[in-house]
């Protein structure tokens, strides 16, 4: 089993919909979750830290649930420029990234 | 600031021959990684220092690849001699620690290994 594993999408959806992706961790130590977003052919940037208490940036919230080892992000009223790949961070001392999980927003 | 640096940005060689590849970190920041993605495998950590000291090099996956960090401007991954299956792209990232957590990726170098 992975240590960090994301929904294998593709996500496909039409602009202002909303979308949510799961991250399951396997490590109860981690400490520290992130979500970061990877443009086609370019590197992966913070899109979002998240918190225990679960946070919200604008149209994106994030969530984490300890006793079940996963974390979420919610997208609202999404846009074509949220078309990217969504990759879920996990620290243990270091950092272990999911595979990532590929949106794409439609016309 | 110019964000972490990678040169060179696409480097096509052919097998067995030595691939250097550096990377400038953000200036202040304390740790860099280096990773490697594809298609298959998605990105992978391979070696992680902490000033300039490797604390993590569990990744590599063997030893053809080496690292170094020379100073806290600077660092470098070596395969001797490289291999088709080295063929990737591989980041470089920097880290300002103290409590900060975001890590910053330079533009990747692809590499091609014919």
């Amino acid at each position: 089993r992975k240590e960090v594993e994301q929904d294998p999408g593709p996500f496909n959806v039409p602009e202002g919909a909303t979308v949510a992706f799961n991250c399951t961790y396997s490590n109860s130590a981690s400490q520290s979750f992130f979500w970061y977003r990877q443009d086609c052919r370019k590197e992966p940037k913070l899109l979002m830290s998240v918190y225990s208490s679960g946070n919200e940036d604008g149209r994106f919230t994030a969530q984490l649930n300890r006793a079940s080892q996963y974390i979420s992000l919610l997208i609202r009223d999404s846009k074509l420029s949220d078309s990217a790949t969504y990759l879920c961070v996990v620290n243990v001392g270091k950092s272990t990234f999911g595979d990532g999980t590929t949106l794409t927003v439609k016309p | 600031d110019a964000g972490v640096i990678q040169s060179p940005r696409h480097e096509v060689t052919e097998m067995g021959q030595e691939v250097t590849l550096r990377c400038k970190p953000i200036s202040g920041h304390n740790s860099l990684f280096w990773y490697r993605q594809t298609m298959m495998r998605g990105l992978e950590l391979l070696i992680y220092f902490n000033n300039n000291v490797p604390i993590d090099d569990s990744g590599m996956p063997e030893d053809r690849f080496s690292a170094k960090m020379p100073n806290a401007s600077f660092s470098t991954l070596k395969i001797q001699p490289s291999e088709p299956r080295d063929s990737a792209v591989y980041f470089c990232a920097s880290l300002r620690g103290g409590g900060v957590n975001e890590q910053f990726f330079g533009p990747g170098t692809r590499l091609t290994v014919l």
